[in-house]
């Protein structure tokens, strides 16, 4: 199960963090990676990025200036920054698990949280 | 090219057959996947690495691939199959995932 928390509305400008816990998987597990997606309101899905077991990173290019992420082993739980948002960052923000076979099909999703990017 | 491009809506009779197709050049060298998303919920994966069902999805759903086009089929579509699905896949430099745009299934 993956669990997305966020602020729900962040001043433009500003930057968001989310953060997703984990449970019946191990984020060090080399078996998946965990990944980011969004869904602006009435639109698509947009790939954000994802991490793996060992902390290496990929971003959508497009965000890639504005994105970083991390793994809290710990607490198992990874999260997302995303900088300098905007009106255009409000969405839906999804955390999923995908798997490190080839394909990288996301087999598990959390439920969503709401950013609303106003001031 | 990275982009990958699904017709916006398409419509099936109750019980009746429906494709759904995706176009792209990068699916000729990397596997699709699709999600179903039904309204107000989370997306979920119905087809993997072209032709694999994920455990609890009806056999009703396969996928298939010719060239860049790569297609899901609703076999016996229900009224529970109603949503939007999404394929994905990689860019063509393997590196990022993408999505496409969606398509819209209204089981009438």
């Amino acid at each position: 199960q993956l669990q997305e928390s966020g602020p729900g509305l962040v001043k433009p400008s500003e930057t968001l963090s989310l953060t997703c816990s984990v449970s019946g998987d191990s984020v060090s597990s080399l078996n998946y990676y965990w990944a980011w997606i969004r869904q602006p309101p009435g639109k698509g899905l947009e790939w954000l990025g994802r991490i793996y077991y060992s902390g290496r990173t990929s971003f959508n290019p497009s965000l890639q200036s504005r994105l970083l992420s991390s793994l809290d082993t710990s607490k198992n739980e990874f999260s997302l920054q995303l900088t300098s948002v905007t009106a255009a960052d409000t969405a839906v923000y999804f955390c999923a698990r995908g798997s490190s076979a080839a394909g990288g099909a996301l087999h598990v999703w959390g439920q969503g949280t709401k950013v609303t990017v106003s001031s | 090219s990275s982009e990958l491009t699904q017709d916006p809506a398409v419509s099936v009779a109750l019980g009746q057959t429906v494709k759904i197709t995706c176009q792209g050049d990068s699916l000729r060298s990397y596997y699709t996947n699709w999600y179903q998303q039904r309204p107000g919920q989370a997306p979920a994966l119905v087809i993997y690495g072209e032709n694999n069902r994920p455990s609890g999805i009806p056999d009703r759903f396969s996928g298939s691939r010719s060239g860049g086009t790569s297609s899901l089929t609703i076999s016996g579509a229900q009224a529970e199959d109603e949503g939007d699905y999404y394929c994905s896949s990689r860019d063509s430099g393997g590196d990022h995932a993408i999505f496409g745009g969606g398509t819209k299934v209204t089981v009438l």
